[in-house]
């Protein structure tokens, strides 16, 4: 079974672009969650989507924004990029199995530079 | 932003040393899991835990869900050189509902010499 892909895996932008990233869960898995990685805060939690639907947000700015569609495959657009918005963005996708538990499985990333 | 405690931070140790690392939360969680990555890639899940008392293992490696909710530990048993990475624990809290969201620890960097 294919893993967790994310698309592009690196990209250079300047300070004030936007830029779109991609994500395609795992097939059958309907929980898609966003984290970025940073030297120095970690990995942190944006947001997760399920079945279509922001279900949680972590402590970001608006002009982080994300979304889902009806095939799970989620993208993350952020808008008006500063320099430290420069991160390695990771997308991870989980599915509940019949214990009634979650895990989450990450992609490889997308290393985000701004200029 | 949120974060575990993990620790120690780092450890350099020789190939075929048992290796131990530990997260603490203030916090109750209601899954523990351990993952590793490598440099420039995401992280892999190497075990998680869904029950207090808990004690799961992965060949090498044994972690254990603390029975008061708010810790779990990693052991890796006769390291090898490809063990060298940095491992992180991450949590569901039990605060916030029907969420997938993790909160992660600091992460420990692991050195191996052959």
């Amino acid at each position: 079974k294919a893993g967790v892909t994310q698309t592009p895996r690196y990209l250079i932008k300047t300070r004030g672009q936007q830029v779109t990233l991609s994500c395609s869960p795992i097939s059958g898995h309907r929980s898609v969650s966003w984290y970025q990685q940073t030297p120095g805060q970690g990995l942190q939690f944006l947001f997760e989507y399920f079945s279509e639907t922001q279900r949680n947000k972590g402590n970001f700015p608006g002009r982080f924004s994300g979304r889902q569609f009806s095939n799970s495959r989620s993208e993350m657009n952020v808008s008006t990029l500063e320099l430290g918005d420069s991160a390695l963005y990771l997308c991870a996708s989980s599915r509940r199995d019949r214990a009634g538990t979650d895990t989450q499985y990450f992609g490889p990333g997308t290393r985000l530079t701004v200029l | 932003g949120q974060q575990l405690n993990q620790s120690p931070q780092s450890m350099f140790i020789q190939e075929g040393e048992d290796v131990s690392m530990n997260c603490t939360s203030s916090s109750i969680f209601n899954t523990w899991l351990w993952y590793k990555q490598d440099p420039g890639e995401g992280p892999v899940l190497l075990i998680a835990l869904y029950k207090a008392g808990e004690l799961t293992s992965n060949g090498r490696l044994t972690a254990q869900f603390g029975i008061t909710r708010k810790d779990s530990f990693l052991n890796i048993s006769a390291s090898i050189p490809s063990d060298v990475g940095i491992y992180f624990c991450a949590g569901v809290p039990s605060y916030g509902g029907a969420t997938n969201k993790l909160i992660f620890g600091t992460g420990t960097l692991l050195a191996v010499q052959p």
